[in-house]
């Protein structure tokens, strides 16, 4: 079966610290994968996307950055963590079909 | 540009009576148009999905929503809401990109099921 790993859940960082979050997938190959912002509960962003190893689009500029270094991996970073970073953070695929599936989240809070 | 509206911030109602949660879209061409329901803390869950075909589509956990193209509107429904129903839900269309798609989300809209 197919299914999406976020890790980690919750994160508490002070302010200049590097950031990296995780997603992977598995039962599939090739998929697009994407990484989303929510900011206060409500509307979600969409960060980055990736439709291939290498493959990075960038949605809005920001102090973060995307890396896919293995078909189903897909990396958020930040090299230094600006209180407005806090967020939930979602990762998600797409799949040959029409869906999409998305991971668990990670609670980011910078201090 | 796509986009979808979710005019409610939040949304009350009695458990055991019908809910309806409302999206309006705005696209080009034909929508793929979305209900995702988020509980605290946790991922978006997919509730079901219009593509093409019939206007009334039923989801998981008893949702279901109407296409309708004239009033360009995808409202969520429920005959008998579920206090366990309470979370926010989002509305979305699907857009393309160069190389792929991606979801436009509305803002969300928090069901709040009273006892």
């Amino acid at each position: 079966s197919q299914t999406i790993h976020q890790w980690p859940a919750t994160l508490v960082q002070p302010v200049g610290s590097p950031l990296s979050l995780e997603c992977t997938v598995e039962g599939t190959s090739n998929p697009n994968l994407y990484w989303y912002r929510q900011a206060a509960g409500r509307g979600l962003q969409l960060l980055f996307y990736s439709v291939g190893i290498g493959q990075i689009s960038s949605e809005v500029p920001q102090n973060l950055s995307a890396s896919r270094p293995q078909d189903r991996q897909f990396i958020l970073s930040s090299k230094k963590l600006l209180l407005s970073d806090s967020g939930f953070y979602l990762c998600a695929w797409k799949g040959t079909g029409v869906g999409y599936t998305f991971g668990s989240g990670t609670r980011l809070t910078v201090v | 540009a796509q986009s979808v509206a979710q005019p409610e911030d939040q949304v009350n109602v009695a458990e055991g009576n019908p809910l309806t949660v409302k999206c309006t879209y705005s696209v080009s061409g034909n929508p793929y148009l979305f209900w995702y329901v988020q509980y605290p803390n946790r991922g978006l869950q997919f509730l079901l999905k219009y593509i093409t075909g019939d206007n009334l589509v039923k989801g998981s956990y008893g949702f279901e929503a109407e296409f309708n193209k004239s009033q360009t509107s995808f409202h969520l429904k429920k005959p008998s809401a579920l206090v366990s129903d309470s979370a926010l839900y989002f509305c979305a269309v699907r857009e393309r990109m160069d190389s792929s798609y991606k979801l436009i989300f509305g803002s969300g809209t928090r069901l709040l099921v009273r006892p």
